[in-house]
């Protein structure tokens, strides 16, 4: 049974520091992995998804790696800012149609 | 603007009643899902829907039934509710019933309380 874990389960930091979020999953046959944000009281917004073929995709100040073969995948924030406060999710897709999720990491960006 | 939208936001019930979430997108998805989403527990998933007329089981199906009569609608319903479905739901919809590809868009929830 595919298990995804994410650590720290919640990180504090000063505005401006480049972070690193860690996703961690223990059975490397994916089909993709996802990262969200969730806002308190709000939905799921996606921010990145990576194939399984690939080893990352960016965004503006958010990167995210995947390495299958040791089932890891990091979310790497850069220059933060108070706006990136959120709960930041991974999610991993063992079969079509199905998403597994971790249960987050709550990131705090202080003035 | 591309969305899925949930009803009710916050729902308060009592033991028994029979409640319907309902769930709708306006971006053509083929493919929808319910999920719960508890503390230490992260989302799991419900039921989902690769089109219309076919819904399969996730992995915390008990207690719940879906519909997909039409594509843009995958209502939730609760026939007999009781204080352990007390959780967050979300929606979300895709592309193609595969999430290979294709990133899911998810509703704002909707806060469901059982007593």
């Amino acid at each position: 049974k595919q298990e995804v874990t994410q650590i720290p389960a919640a990180l504090s930091v000063p505005e401006g520091e480049n972070l690193v979020l860690n996703c961690s999953f223990t059975d490397s046959a994916i089909y993709n992995l996802q990262w969200f944000r969730q806002d308190p009281g709000k939905g799921l917004t996606s921010l990145l998804l990576i194939q399984s073929s690939q080893r990352e995709q960016t965004s503006g100040r958010l990167n995210a790696s995947l390495d299958k073969s040791s089932g890891r995948s990091t979310l790497y924030i850069a220059a933060s800012q108070p706006g990136d406060s959120a709960t930041y999710l991974c999610a991993v897709s063992p079969a079509a149609s199905k998403l597994t999720f971790g249960t987050g990491t709550r990131l705090q960006v202080t003035l | 603007e591309a969305q899925v939208t949930q009803n009710p936001r916050y729902l308060i019930t009592v033991t028994g009643k029979k409640l319907t979430v309902t769930c709708s997108q306006n971006m053509n998805h083929e493919y929808m899902s319910w999920y719960r989403q508890d503390p230490g527990l992260g989302l799991r998933q419900i039921y989902y829907s690769m089109n219309v007329e076919v819904t399969d089981k996730g992995d915390v199906p008990e207690g719940y039934k879906v519909s997909r009569k039409e594509k843009r609608n995958f209502p939730l319903i609760l026939e007999s509710p009781s204080p352990n479905q007390t959780s967050l739901y979300f929606c979300a919809s895709s592309m193609t019933g595969g999430s290979a590809y294709y990133e899911q868009y998810f509703g704002p929830g909707t806060r469901l309380t059982v007593t």
